[in-house]
């Protein structure tokens, strides 16, 4: 299964700020996610990280609020933008080995709090 | 797009009981179905996985069962222990090129000692 390092595990920032958070996977693949998980909530799905091209957004989500690089097949960051305390919640990655492999691997989150 | 509804969203069992989860997906271009485990400050764990030509998958002490018809799926978890406790989360994915997984709102367990 593929290792997934998420980057910073948490941080608190100051309001209309942003904040980029990397997600390093230690072997190529083809899919990479960002979800948001608010306390005691489930996983949302944010988009999916495309390489090579523009992320693909959830309903409720858009690029200017959370721009998505995914400039290889192991990295991918999502930034935070112009954040509010609505923002507070706990952002993961998750990758996708491909076709061979189905289950999704999580790094190990983001705890952001934007005060 | 697709939707995965899940039940119920806490159970209480006592140490040796079975217990359940249920959960529905609304598109049926759906053909995986994993579960994770999510303990307490911790990121999701796979547990179990169904593919949509199955109808059945055990592991141990944690089954599976899939109905693609009803577009229903259930995890069985017998002889409970009080490290069972955590968040469960079902989710169905979809292949786009990738899987992108939708989640379940999750089922909160406490297994009673």
């Amino acid at each position: 299964s593929a290792v997934i390092s998420q980057k910073p595990s948490r941080d608190i920032c100051q309001r209309g700020t942003s904040l980029t958070i990397q997600c390093q996977v230690d072997s190529q693949v083809t899919m990479m996610f960002w979800y948001r998980q608010q306390p005691g909530q489930s996983l949302t799905l944010i988009a999916t990280a495309n390489q090579g091209s523009e992320a693909t957004y959830e309903s409720g989500f858009v690029i200017d609020k959370f721009p998505i690089s995914r400039p290889n097949l192991t990295f991918s960051t999502l930034t935070v933008s112009n954040m509010s305390p609505e923002d507070s919640s706990i952002y993961l990655c998750s990758a996708n080995p491909g076709t061979g492999a189905k289950d999704a691997f999580f790094g190990q989150g983001t705890r952001l709090t934007v005060v | 797009g697709e939707n995965v509804e899940q039940h119920p969203s806490t159970l209480s069992v006592q140490e040796g009981d079975s217990a359940v989860i249920k959960c529905t997906y609304s598109d049926s271009a759906s053909n995986y179905f994993p579960w994770y485990k999510q303990e307490l400050g911790k990121r999701p764990q796979l547990i179990i996985d169904i593919r949509s030509n199955v109808g059945e998958k055990k592991d141990q002490r944690i089954a599976v069962t899939l109905n693609k018809t009803a577009k229903h799926f259930s995890l069985h978890i017998t002889e409970t222990q009080p490290e069972d406790s955590a968040v469960y989360f079902c989710a169905a994915s979809i292949n786009t090129g990738g899987f992108k997984t939708i989640f379940g709102a999750g089922t909160r367990l406490f297994v009673k000692a």
